[in-house]
């Protein structure tokens, strides 16, 4: 079946660094890939989504990139920001109405000044 | 705003008491649907509806009842608490089940059972 994995966290990192969290997924077709940001006492947001290959999702500074090869969705940011710190899920479901979102486990992030 | 919400936000139960979580959204979404967060465990899915009248089990539907008579609202029920039910609890809603537009969450339920 279709499932996502993050890489484990939680990861600490200082303001205005690089930052990568991996994403990587096994599903059958092409599935669209998802972004969600939870920051504290908070419900999960939608941060960004690709629906085909080779697409680039964007928002508030992010970035992922949708690689049928290596089947991952990567979330990337140029340069963190101590608001930035949250927990990140990555998720992935089929283009037909029976199917439903899968979550990864997601990984917490803390940007410290 | 438009959005999803929820009621209460937080809540103690004594084992073996019963209680309603309610969610309500008001984005005419067909699909709604309850979260479970737990450490270590990330979301799991409860219980979900495709539309009015129409509701289905997913991956720890026991010791949970759910309905659907409007489009708008979808309660939660726990029968019989138990600690081992003590979580965060999401409700979700969205246009379709696969979540092509995005899943909007509410703020969340977190729920102690003593």
């Amino acid at each position: 079946g279709n499932s996502v994995t993050q890489m484990e966290g939680p990861v600490t990192l200082s303001e205005e660094a690089f930052l990568t969290i991996n994403c990587t997924y096994t599903a059958t077709g092409y599935p669209s890939l998802f972004w969600y940001v939870q920051y504290p006492g908070e419900g999960l947001q939608l941060l960004l989504k690709a629906t085909k290959a080779d697409d680039k999702g964007s928002n508030k500074g992010f970035e992922a990139t949708y690689r049928k090869e290596t089947t991952s969705f990567h979330l990337e940011k140029g340069s963190v920001q101590v608001s930035d710190s949250a927990v990140y899920f990555c998720a992935l479901s089929g283009k037909t109405s029976y199917d439903k979102v899968i979550f990864g486990p997601g990984t917490s992030l803390s940007v410290i000044p | 705003n438009a959005g999803v919400t929820q009621t209460p936000k937080f809540q103690v139960l004594k084992t073996g008491q019963s209680m309603t979580l309610q969610c309500a959204q008001d984005m005419n979404h067909e699909y709604m649907s309850w979260y479970r967060q737990d450490p270590g465990m990330g979301l799991r899915l409860i219980h979900y509806s495709v539309g009015a009248g129409i509701t289905d089990q997913g991956e720890v539907p026991n010791g949970y009842n759910v309905s659907r008579s409007t489009t708008e609202d979808f309660p939660l029920r726990l029968l019989l608490a138990a600690p081992s039910q003590t979580s965060v609890y999401f409700c979700a809603s969205s246009y379709s089940r696969d979540g092509g537009y995005g899943y909007t969450f509410g703020s969340g339920t977190r729920l102690t059972v003593v």
